[in-house]
Formats: structure tokens, C-alpha cells, sequence
């Protein structure tokens, strides 16, 4: 079965574009979860949804970020404009229950 | 204070050793507890759930201690390819919910 998948895999921008990080959760899986990981401040969650809902948003930076999820089968991050500080590794994870499972993540670098 | 705090490590080992790791959460009202594990930049992977019977699967043992809130994995006969992060994980409002990882414990196993 395939796993979450994520794309880019990489992205490498300048300051001031817009970046979009897409999602497809596990098939089945109602709870998709946005993370951003960095070496100082480890993983962070971002945002999440249940049944395509966004239940907790309370991690979104500001309000440079958004999310969307138009259907059970996909979702975005976007980030405009992206700034240098944005520069991170981002994972998308789903989950039926309790256990998430993680995509293989977007690495986006911020010139 | 942290809401899952561990020792960062690193823990160097032999290979064939036993180490373990403690991980401890502030929060009582947790729910449930899960070890991931993270390879140098890969996506951290679900390692096993920890019930409060505590529970085994091959050479990892994990222990839940509610009376003091914490959590630990065992693991038996170490071998190279087990040197990772391993990241202790508490969800404090299953199923659907927003899990806090700890910052992980890196461990280096060596010949």
C-alpha cells in the first residue's frame, strides 16, 4: 500500500515567492496533520484536520501560512511570500485512530 | 517545563548491548504514548505504541509508569542499524488529536 506521499521532495525558492507543499494522506485516513522540523526547534505541528475540517491551527506561524484540504484524498501548505526563516523540512502525516504516519516530507530552502 | 522531555544523548553503544531510554511527560490527562523512531533526514516512523501493560516486540520492550509519568523503551542485542532518534510521543486527546514529541534521543550504535 502507499504511504503518504509529499511533493516536491525539495524546493529551493527565493524570498518573496509563494511555495505550495502538497499532500496525499493514506487512503481511509480521516486526520491529516502539517509538521514543520527544524534542528533548534525539533517537530512542530502546524495544523490539522479531521474529515477535511481544520480542527487546530494554532501552530500556523502567521498568517503568511495556510492550509486546505478540499477533499479526503489531498491537501496543501502554502506559504506566501516565503521568507528565509521558513526554510525547514515539512511532513505531512494521516491517521485512522491514533497512529500517525508520516510522508517522506518536503525540504524547502529559503534564499 | 517541557511537555515530553528526554535526554538528547547521544548514546554511544557497542553493538549487542542493551540501553535504554526514559522519556517524561507533565501532563496526567495523557492519554496515549507512542515511540517513533527518525533516521538522519527521513520521516520519523512509528516504532511502537506503550500500553500500560507495557508491551514487547522482538528486541524492544516499552514501559508506561503513570504514578510517575514516564515512559521507556529497552532495547535488547543493539545493532548498527538501530542507531537513530528515537522520539518519545504523547497524545493527550485520542484518537484524533495533536501528538507532542519529545526532542528525541539520538542513539549511535557501533562495532
Amino acid at each position: 500500500d502507499a504511504g503518504v506521499i509529499q511533493s516536491p521532495r525539495h524546493e529551493v525558492t527565493e524570498m518573496g515567492q509563494e511555495v505550495t507543499l502538497r499532500c496525499k494522506p493514506i487512503s481511509g485516513h480521516n486526520s491529516l496533520f502539517w509538521y514543520r522540523q527544524t534542528m533548534m526547534r525539533g517537530l512542530e505541528l502546524l495544523i490539522y484536520f479531521n474529515n477535511n475540517v481544520p480542527i487546530d491551527d494554532s501552530g500556523m506561524p502567521e498568517d503568511r501560512f495556510s492550509a486546505k484540504m478540499p477533499n479526503a484524498s489531498f491537501s496543501t501548505l502554502k506559504i506566501q511570500p516565503s521568507e528565509p526563516r521558513d526554510s525547514a523540512v515539512y511532513f505531512c502525516a494521516s491517521s485512522f485512530e491514533d497512529e500517525q504516519y508520516f510522508g517522506p516530507g518536503t525540504r524547502l530552502t529559503v534564499t | 517545563r517541557k511537555e515530553v522531555e528526554q535526554d538528547p544523548g547521544p548514546f554511544n553503544v557497542p553493538e549487542g548491548a542493551t540501553v535504554a531510554f526514559n522519556c517524561t511527560y507533565s501532563n496526567s490527562a495523557s492519554q496515549s504514548f507512542f515511540w517513533y523512531r527518525q533516521d538522519c533526514r527521513k520521516e520519523p516512523k512509528l516504532l511502537m505504541s506503550v500500553y500500560s501493560s507495557g508491551n514487547e516486540d522482538g528486541r524492544f520492550t516499552a514501559q508506561l509508569n503513570r504514578a510517575s509519568q514516564y515512559i521507556s523503551l529497552l532495547i535488547r542485542d543493539s545493532k548498527l542499524s538501530d542507531s537513530a532518534t528515537y522520539l518519545c510521543v504523547v497524545n493527550k486527546n485520542p484518537p484524533a488529536s495533536k501528538l507532542t514529541f519529545g526532542t528525541g534521543t539520538r542513539l549511535q550504535v557501533t562495532l
